[in-house]
């Protein structure tokens, strides 16, 4: 499993209610990234890091931010939560030799 | 816009058959390709990766790379009905910044 966590595993919350969702890695990667999945849409990136402070925009980044302030975690936030941002939430990390591993995901409802 | 195709499904193979699974890409540019397997409920895991022209074999399992038509397929030979997943395609041009780019996946059935 690449040595990563997410947390919460599952998790119900209200619309308009802030969000933080985390990723710890235990093996020290630079890169890690954040996705989200949803029927028809197929995996989608968020946002994603390259380094401590280091982060950068995906396809779909609206309503959402991150930070890293160590190497081993990754958050992602969501200030104001939407319905629309009902998904499941995968972290990942990139190793050295370009190979890319998946946390187990977490599974957000907006209601 | 990079995109990466693959064709829904689902497609349906008897046990014991081979099941052909096809991705293309848009970016010329692209130096590295992989194909994940995904459970129901599941995280998406690794199962190959490819980055030069032709065949690479892993047990069941060969990725086939074609740059010229800008084309890669996973074979999955002895099909099991435990290989009954979704399969993803993704593709990256290079190993920097570079996120992978994903498609949508083909539902693979395999009929016991």
């Amino acid at each position: 499993d690449a040595g990563i966590t997410q947390s919460p595993r599952h998790k119900v919350t209200e619309t308009g209610t802030p969000v933080t969702l985390r990723c710890h890695q235990t093996e020290n990667h630079r890169y890690m990234y954040w996705y989200r999945q949803d029927p028809g849409h197929g995996l989608r990136l968020i946002h994603y890091s390259y380094g401590v402070k280091d982060t950068d925009k995906g396809e779909v980044s609206d309503g959402y931010s991150v930070s890293r302030s160590k190497t081993e975690d990754f958050l992602l936030t969501l200030e104001s939560a939407t319905s629309s941002q009902t998904s499941v939430y995968f972290c990942a990390i990139k190793t050295s030799t370009d190979t890319q591993y998946f946390g187990p995901g977490t599974r957000l409802t907006v209601l | 816009q990079k995109e990466v195709e693959q064709n829904s499904g689902p497609l349906s193979v008897p046990e014991g058959a081979i099941a052909s699974l096809n991705c293309t890409y848009s970016d010329r540019g692209s130096q590295s390709f992989f194909w994940y397997r995904q459970y129901s409920g599941k995280s998406p895991e690794l199962i190959m990766f490819i980055y030069s022209n032709g065949d690479k074999e892993d047990g069941r399992f060969t990725a086939q790379l074609n740059k010229a038509s800008q084309y890669v397929s996973l074979l999955i030979r002895d099909s099991q009905p435990s290989d009954s997943a979704t399969y993803l395609c993704a593709v990256t041009a290079d190993s920097g910044n570079t996120p992978l780019v994903f498609g949508k996946g083909t539902r693979l059935s395999v009929i016991a």
